[in-house]
C-alpha cells in the first residue's frame, strides 16, 4: 500500500510558469522529506528535501512547502524551463526501517517552450 | 569519482533463471538499498541493509535473495521464483542517519523473455 500519495500524474507547464506537485502521507512518524529527479534511463537524484520541523525550505527555483497538520507537502518550480522536464518524486522516510525511502508513484513534467 | 555503480546496465535472461546484479559504492556509506521501479509505480522497496551481513525485507522482497559480505557491495539476485521480474532496478546508498541524502546508481534495466 502506498504510504506516500502524489499528484498529478503529469504535468505540462509553459516555459516561465510555475510547476506545482503535491504530496501528502499517513504515517506521522515520517521524518524527512525529499523530492528527487530522475531522467530517462538514469537514476534519481535528490533535488531538495525538508524535516517537519520548518514550514518552507527553498533553493534557487525550487520551494517545498510543508504543513504538518494537514500531513501534505508540495514541489514549487519557479520559472520553469524546458531542462526541468523530467520525473520527479517525492519521498518520506523514517529510522525504524533504515531511513528507506517511501515514494511518490511520480510525476512527469513536461515544460514546453 | 565518489559514487555507485550498477552493472550490467541492461540485462536479458531466461525465464525460469536467476540472476545477479550488481551494486558497488565507494562513498563509505554504511546503508545500502535496493528498489525496483516499474512505469507509473514510483519506487517500491526491495531489501536494505543497515550494516555488514545484516538486511531487512522491504515491500516487496518476495522472489529476490541479497547478501552484504562487504560494507561496499550489495548484489541482489532475482531468483526464478519472481512472478514478473522484468523491470528496472535500482540500487541507493546512504549514511543511513536521520535526514541524509541516499544516493542512486544508474539502474539495471532486466528484461526476462
Amino acid at each position: 500500500q502506498q504510504q506516500v500519495k502524489q499528484s498529478p500524474q503529469s504535468l505540462i507547464v509553459q516555459k516561465g510558469g510555475i510547476s506545482i506537485i503535491n504530496c501528502a502521507y499517513e504515517n506521522t512518524a515520517f521524518d524527512y522529506f525529499p523530492w528527487y529527479q530522475q531522467f530517462p534511463g538514469k537514476g534519481p537524484a535528490l533535488l531538495i528535501a525538508i524535516r517537519p520541523d520548518v514550514s518552507e525550505k527553498k533553493e534557487g527555483r525550487f520551494t517545498i512547502s510543508f504543513n504538518k497538520s494537514a500531513k501534505q507537502f508540495s514541489l514549487h518550480i519557479m520559472d520553469s524551463q524546458p531542462g526541468d522536464s523530467a520525473t520527479y518524486f517525492c519521498a518520506a522516510s523514517v529510522s525504524n526501517s533504515g531511513y528507506a525511502l517511501n515514494f511518490g508513484k511520480g510525476t512527469s513534467l513536461l515544460v514546453t517552450p | 569519482d565518489g559514487g555507485i555503480t550498477q552493472s550490467p546496465k541492461y540485462l536479458f535472461r531466461k525465464e525460469g533463471q536467476n540472476v545477479t546484479l550488481s551494486c558497488e559504492q565507494n562513498l563509505n556509506h554504511d546503508a545500502m538499498y535496493w528498489y525496483r521501479q516499474d512505469p507509473g509505480q514510483g519506487l517500491r522497496l526491495i531489501y536494505y541493509s543497515q550494516i555488514v551481513n545484516d538486511f531487512q525485507k522491504g515491500d516487496i522482497a518476495e522472489g529476490y535473495s541479497v547478501s552484504r559480505e562487504k560494507k561496499e557491495s550489495f548484489p541482489l539476485t532475482v531468483t526464478s521464483a519472481q512472478k514478473n521480474p522484468t523491470a528496472f532496478y535500482l540500487c541507493a546508498s546512504s549514511i543511513g542517519w536521520r535526514g541524509t541524502e541516499a544516493f542512486f546508481g544508474q539502474g539495471t534495466r532486466l528484461t526476462v523473455v
